[in-house]
């Protein structure tokens, strides 16, 4: 089935420092992945869609300039948490869907971000 | 505004007994809806349900969609402690292609 590698799983960051997160469709392309946020005990909140070759669609409330996204290949996308602050730590997950699948989304990892 | 709404938000039950979780919702151009379990990582796949009464099944996992009352179960019997994870409904929609995710019901199986 369709795999999406993520990295990396855990970093750990100095307050105002940025952080490059990589999600990575290993046998498939992927014109559109996704990532969200998970804050402990609660659901998936999506926070932006990648898309390849053009600019991210960001959710309501998702400030574009903090979370920099880039889909620059079919099988490539980063989300990049800029000058992060403690409240920016939580579980970072990207997803993406192998239109041939119908096994639906599949998940990245995920990666746990603390900010201290 | 698309919504997702499962429920009940936790459980804990023993291990053997059979529980059923429930999504609801409401979104425009729905698509599909999806059931994951997550344990400590990313979500794993349990189904993809487009059409309505049709049972999706596996092991001792099954699930049905119900495209009138808008919603979805989740059944699992003779549940063991390794089905202890929060269990994740998402819907599916044309817009944007993306999924939406419900509030996830944690689940807690004990001896």
């Amino acid at each position: 089935g369709a795999v999406v590698s993520q990295h990396p799983s855990r970093v750990i960051c100095k307050s105002g420092t940025s952080v490059k997160i990589e999600c990575r469709s290993l046998d498939f392309q992927a014109t559109t992945m996704f990532w969200y946020r998970q804050f402990p005990k609660q659901s998936l909140m999506l926070m932006a869609t990648s898309n390849e070759g053009s600019k991210a669609t960001y959710e309501q409330g998702v400030e574009k300039d903090k979370f920099l996204i880039n889909h620059a290949s079919l099988t490539l996308s980063t989300l990049t948490v800029t000058s992060a602050h403690p409240e920016d730590s939580s579980f970072y997950i990207c997803s993406a869907r192998d239109e041939g699948d119908l096994g639906g989304y599949t998940f990245g990892s995920g990666t746990r971000l603390t900010v201290v | 505004e698309d919504k997702v709404v499962q429920s009940p938000l936790s459980l804990v039950v023993h291990e053997g007994d059979t529980v059923t979780l429930n999504c609801s919702y409401e979104v425009t151009n729905f698509r599909s809806l999806l059931w994951y379990k997550q344990e400590k990582k990313a979500p794993t796949f349990l189904f993809m349900l487009t059409s309505s009464g049709i049972e999706k099944k596996s092991g001792r996992l099954s699930s049905i969609l119900d495209k009138k009352e808008l919603s979805s179960i989740l059944n699992i019997t003779a549940t063991q402690t390794g089905d202890s994870a929060i269990y994740l409904c998402a819907v599916y929609t044309g817009t944007a292609s993306k999924l939406t995710f419900g509030t996830g019901t944690r689940l807690q199986v004990t001896l």
